[in-house]
């Protein structure tokens, strides 16, 4: 099972800062990576999938990298909306994996 | 625009099973796997498993020893059990639309607390 290690745990920013959430998985990916956003007491919403494609509706501060075991999600400008927790997930061998989180937070 | 709205027990006792139904409104039932996922309180998301409406089924090798997962397509609803429930699968479940390799739709959760 492929095991995705998210860094940091927290992020604290200001709005306008730039966010930058790492996920690195324990061996190569193959279906890639996808990402989620979280808020208290919601359901986790895609973000990124394959990646670098922003799922449907996501503005376009979001941006997405990597391949491999590296991955990450750029949020260029923080707006007052996108403080919440963050999810990498992969499938592999009929596996779904998802990382431990990073929560970004109102510094 | 697809919808998933579940339902079921939302408190149990320990060695009791689990039982959870998602119903899918909007878009296609058949052409895509449907899973369903937990989340511990202030922890981060498990995924359990997956079914077909053929009745394939992908399971967490962690829990598929206890799981067993569903799908009517008569009623265009699928299912979870989960058995022998202790206090660690306190969590709130989750249904999902999967792709092959990622979740767009998401059901509202449904918290299920396992207490003596």
């Amino acid at each position: 099972e492929i095991v995705l290690t998210q860094s940091p745990a927290t992020l604290s920013l200001s709005p306008g800062e730039r966010a930058t959430l790492s996920c690195r998985a324990s061996q190569r990916v193959s279906s890639s990576i996808a990402w989620y956003q979280q808020k208290p007491g919601q359901a986790p919403r895609l973000v990124m999938y394959d990646a670098s494609t922003r799922a449907t509706g996501i503005p376009g501060r979001f941006s997405g990298s990597g391949s491999g075991t590296d991955f990450t999600l750029t949020i260029s400008s923080l707006e007052p909306e996108d403080f919440a927790v963050y999810y990498c997930q992969q499938r592999s061998n009929w596996v779904f994996t998802f990382g431990g989180g990073t929560k970004v937070e109102i510094k | 625009q697809v919808q998933l709205q579940q339902w079921g027990a939302g408190l149990m006792k320990p060695s009791e099973t689990l039982s959870l139904t998602c119903a899918v409104k909007g878009g296609s039932f058949g052409s895509y796997y449907w899973s369903w996922i937990r989340q511990a309180p202030g922890k981060g998301l498990e995924w359990i498993g997956e079914s077909s409406r053929y009745g394939d089924t992908n399971y967490s090798p962690s829990l598929k020893s206890r799981v067993s997962m569903s799908v009517d397509t008569s009623k265009n609803q699928f299912s979870l059990k989960l058995s022998s429930v202790t206090a660690a699968d306190t969590a709130v479940y989750y249904c999902a639309r999967g792709s092959m390799y990622y979740f767009v739709y998401w059901g509202q959760g449904t918290l299920v607390t396992v207490s003596s």
